[in-house]
């Protein structure tokens, strides 16, 4: 059972490329999610999806795009990378319980030029 | 501005004391609040979690204390050992949030001497 597992681990990119990062669950869970963390800031909500199909914004939504086509799956994309997104990106999963504690990956490190 | 927040960035404790991690909550309307530990380089992982129904829940070596009244959380960590040595965060879920969404505080770091 992996758990929640996150690719890349770590990515550098220039400032206007673009990439995926990758976000997979193995416990059928239907709530995922996508946090930021930075110094000083904690960690703060992007955008989520309480099932297949079905996505919605968080606190920071801007200059990120998600989707939600299978249950486990649930990547994030930077369409135009600029600076002010270097950070270090989490993904979670739960149950839809409310009472059910998020699970989180080991993240994934980017840093833009 | 974030509703939950701690009122220690950083805490130093000896090896084998008793450790208390504090966090004040804004959202009178909270329900249910989780302590996660994260470890340099790696996702917050779930230590504990408590409903606004108790106001105590313990757990192996950690217990979470809820005041309701005060509006303050807090995680105690028995007989503390180096391994406990992370950023600990709390994190509430306000009823009227969708999903599971969660409000995180800032965290505190724990430093255990030896």
């Amino acid at each position: 059972n992996a758990g929640v597992t996150q690719t890349p681990k770590f990515q550098v990119l220039k400032t206007g490329q673009s990439m995926t990062l990758q976000c997979a669950q193995d416990m059928n869970h239907e709530y995922m999610s996508w946090y930021r963390q930075d110094p000083g800031m904690g960690l703060r909500l992007i955008h989520y999806s309480v099932g297949a199909g079905i996505t919605d914004q968080g606190e920071v939504p801007n200059g990120y795009n998600v989707s939600r086509s299978t249950t486990e799956d649930f990547p994030l994309r930077l369409l135009s990378a600029a600076p002010s997104q270097t950070s270090v990106y989490f993904c979670a999963s739960s149950y839809q319980d409310r009472d059910s504690p998020l699970h989180f990956g080991n993240g994934t490190r980017l840093t833009v030029t | 501005g974030e509703s939950v927040g701690l009122h220690l960035p950083t805490l130093s404790v000896q090896e084998g004391d008793n450790s208390i991690i504090n966090c004040a909550y804004s959202n009178s309307a909270s329900d249910y609040f989780i302590w996660y530990k994260q470890e340099s380089g790696k996702g917050p992982q779930f230590i504990i979690d408590i409903r606004s129904n108790m106001d105590k829940r313990q757990g192996q070596r950690v217990t979470v204390l809820l005041n309701k009244t005060v509006k303050h959380l807090s995680l105690q960590i028995a007989a503390t050992q180096p391994g406990d040595s992370a950023v600990y965060f709390c994190a509430e879920n306000i009823p009227d949030n969708a999903g599971n969404m969660l409000t995180f505080g800032g965290g505190t770091r724990l430093m255990v001497k030896p």
